[in-house]
């Protein structure tokens, strides 16, 4: 099946500090894959769609200049979190379709965990 | 912006028993997903139901979906100690282009053995 990984699996560092998260289609190309942030124990909010060869489509509240979102070919979009703080610490999810179009499920990776001290 | 709610929210049953969780969402859509995740990981698709469908299965899996009452349901039969993980309903907006998914709050599943 189509897999999605997703680099790193966690991340702790600083205030201040940028952060860079890969996420990956292994065995597909994916022209389009989406960015979502988790709270602990709460649902999945949608942040963003990456789209490759053209600038990302951000959802209403968040801010594009904090989250930095490069989708530089088929398999890769990368999401960096500038100049981090701790309000940013949170679990954060891609996902990919192995065909961009209507009713085809989603291939989520494992997620990153960011910690801001 | 989330749409989905879900009940219940927590579900403690014993293993080989039956669980269902609801969704309801609001807008139309083009289909409704059923995902799992287990704690600190990602989501696993379980079952696509689109719009047009009224019901789907998959192994001890069922879905249904009523577009009038915009509601769907998730019932897993035969319920096993693995199948302790959250679950989430999402849906795929009718609007047109490549839409993210909009998630229900989750149901966190709790199989006893």
């Amino acid at each position: 099946g189509a897999v999605v990984s997703q680099h790193p699996s966690r991340v702790i560092c600083k205030s201040g500090t940028s952060v860079k998260i890969e996420c990956r289609s292994l065995d597909f190309q994916a022209t389009t894959m989406f960015w979502y942030r988790q709270f602990p124990k709460q649902s999945l909010m949608l942040m963003a769609t990456s789209n490759e060869g053209s600038k990302a489509t951000y959802e209403q509240g968040v801010e594009k200049d904090k989250f930095l979102i490069n989708h530089a070919s088929l398999t890769l979009s990368t999401l960096t979190v500038t100049s981090a703080h701790p309000e940013d610490s949170s679990f954060y999810i891609c996902s990919a379709r192995a065909e961009n179009r209507e009713n085809q499920p989603q291939h989520f990776g494992d997620g990153t965990r960011l910690s801001i001290l | 912006s989330q749409q989905g709610e879900e009940d219940p929210q927590a579900l403690s049953i014993q293993e080989g028993e039956n669980a269902t969780m609801n969704c309801s969402y609001k807008t139309s859509i083009n289909n409704l997903q059923w995902y799992r995740q287990n704690s600190g990981r990602g989501l696993v698709h379980l079952i696509l139901i689109r719009s047009n469908e009224r019901e789907k299965h998959s192994g001890r899996l069922r879905v249904t979906l009523d577009t009038s009452k915009k509601s769907s349901s998730l019932l897993i039969t035969a319920s096993r100690a693995a199948d302790t993980a959250s679950y989430f309903c999402a849906t795929e907006y009718s609007g047109g282009g490549a839409d993210g998914l909009t998630f229900g709050k989750g149901t966190h599943l709790i199989i006893q053995p």
